[in-house]
């Protein structure tokens, strides 16, 4: 089975601040990790994955996020956020067969003050 | 670019009611999934379906629950006799056969049971 751990319920920072929201999962067995965004009254939009290669991938909006197999972490980043940004971000983990479903982690809501 | 769609957005019914939520999948994928998410908490996991059966239902997919796929292109989530516990948004999502892990979400549906 597995699960996954957001230890940071809401992440207050400034416009144009970095940001970093943390992810751990737990599996014993390969995963995919995904990062999805839920903005206000809205559904849920996939925001990067990891699969496999490069364990650094990038969404089109500048959020970044890092694999790291030791760690058992996936740790979404952006260098410079926007008031745009605001919204709850969900990390989710499944397994690599194909219906698995997806374990969500209990989100983070991200808020950008000007 | 083709989305998930989900009907009605929004329902209210009475305790002890039928509910059926209605979701079109992407067209040529064969996959699909519901979850859902309790205001304030995180997306949980009901079920999941492929080739006409049901692959994986979590403990929270009791009897009252059930999925149909009627027509090849809606598939539909029932409740039969709504507790207040089931308000919550239902999210439908699907994925391709395979080279595509994303789960693609619908809008969601906001049911409140009173």
């Amino acid at each position: 089975a597995q699960s996954v751990t957001q230890l940071d319920s809401q992440v207050p920072v400034f416009e144009e601040a970095p940001v970093e929201l943390r992810c751990n999962y737990s599996s014993s067995v390969s995963v995919y990790l995904f990062w999805y965004v839920q903005y206000p009254n809205q559904g849920l939009q996939l925001l990067l994955k990891y699969l496999s290669g490069s364990t650094l991938v990038e969404s089109i909006n500048g959020f970044e996020a890092e694999f790291n197999k030791s760690q058992t972490s996936f740790h979404l980043r952006k260098p410079s956020v926007h008031i745009s940004d605001t919204a709850e971000y969900f990390c989710a983990v499944s397994g690599t067969y194909n219906t698995d479903k997806l374990i969500f982690g209990t989100g983070t809501r991200l808020q950008v003050f000007p | 670019e083709p989305e998930v769609t989900q009907t009605p957005s929004h329902q209210v019914t009475q305790m002890g009611q039928e509910v059926i939520l209605r979701c079109v999948p992407i067209s040529n994928h064969l996959y699909f999934y519901w979850y859902r998410q309790i205001l304030g908490q995180k997306v949980e996991f009901l079920v999941s379906f492929y080739n006409n059966e049901i692959s994986e239902k979590s403990e929270i997919f009791d009897d009252q629950f059930s999925v149909e796929r009627p027509d090849g292109s809606n598939f539909t989530l029932k409740i039969r006799s709504t507790k207040l516990e089931d308000s919550a948004m239902y999210f439908c999502a699907s994925r391709p056969l395979a080279g595509e892990e994303t789960q693609y979400f619908g809008p969601g549906t906001r049911l409140l049971v009173l």
